[in-house]
């Protein structure tokens, strides 16, 4: 398994900033997933982030609104950038480890107002 | 159309019932099937995994998948108060390990 942290654990933060998310694992892990889960929703992927390339983003998601780096195997962040009410949300990541297990962080719940 | 349906419930049962959880997807592509766990305010937990058709058994969790329907099973036995939490069903692909999830069922389970 993997222990995955993140930083900040909650943020209140005004329309128009940005916020950087932290997200640390215990070990060496080559994948690393971004997800949000919005309100009562489940999980959507934003992007994966792989170190040593370039983060690839899903469809409706795109780098100038969540950049994200990986600068190495234990380490990445995420920014929301100039957040509006529609960002409050989960944001949560998560790493592959052994086989094909994917573990989550415990997540950092954003509120924008 | 959502590549993994759940029924979001809510599901109330009593301690000691059987849980039954179940979902469908559409991609065939998909190898891997997880179950997560997620109790209010805290990141999924991963509960079960499989890869490809089969059961898995660990404790009081049975996880099933039959490729040849689409559909995929969690049962929980002898049901505990603990056990109360939103439970999502995720499948991925071999090549590329991006999960697509249920939209979560809600447990409630009654002592």
């Amino acid at each position: 398994s993997a222990v995955i942290s993140q930083k900040p654990s909650r943020d209140i933060c005004q329309r128009g900033t940005s916020l950087t998310i932290q997200c640390q694992v215990d070990s060496q892990v080559t994948m690393m997933f971004w997800y949000r889960q919005q309100p009562g929703q489940s999980l959507t992927l934003i992007a994966t982030a792989n170190q040593g390339s370039e983060a690839t983003y899903e469809s409706g998601f795109v780098i100038d609104k969540f950049p994200i780096s990986r600068p190495n195997l234990t380490f990445s962040t995420l920014t929301v950038s100039n957040m509006s009410p529609e960002d409050s949300s989960i944001y949560l990541c998560s790493v592959i480890a052994g086989d094909y297990e994917q573990y989550f962080g415990p997540g950092t719940r954003l509120t924008v107002t | 159309q959502k590549e993994v349906e759940q029924d979001p419930g809510p599901l109330s049962v009593p301690e000691g019932a059987i849980v039954s959880l179940n979902c469908t997807y559409s991609n065939s592509a998909f190898q891997y099937f997880m179950w997560y766990r997620q109790y209010s305010r805290k990141g999924p937990e991963l509960l079960m995994y499989t890869y490809s058709s089969g059961n898995k058994e660990d404790g009081r969790f049975t996880a099933q998948v039959d490729k040849s329907s689409k559909y995929i099973s969690l049962f929980i036995r002898d049901s505990q108060p603990s056990d109360s939490a939103t439970y999502l069903c995720a499948s991925a692909g071999s090549n590329d390990y991006k999960l697509s999830f249920g939209a979560g069922t809600t447990v409630t389970v009654r002592a």
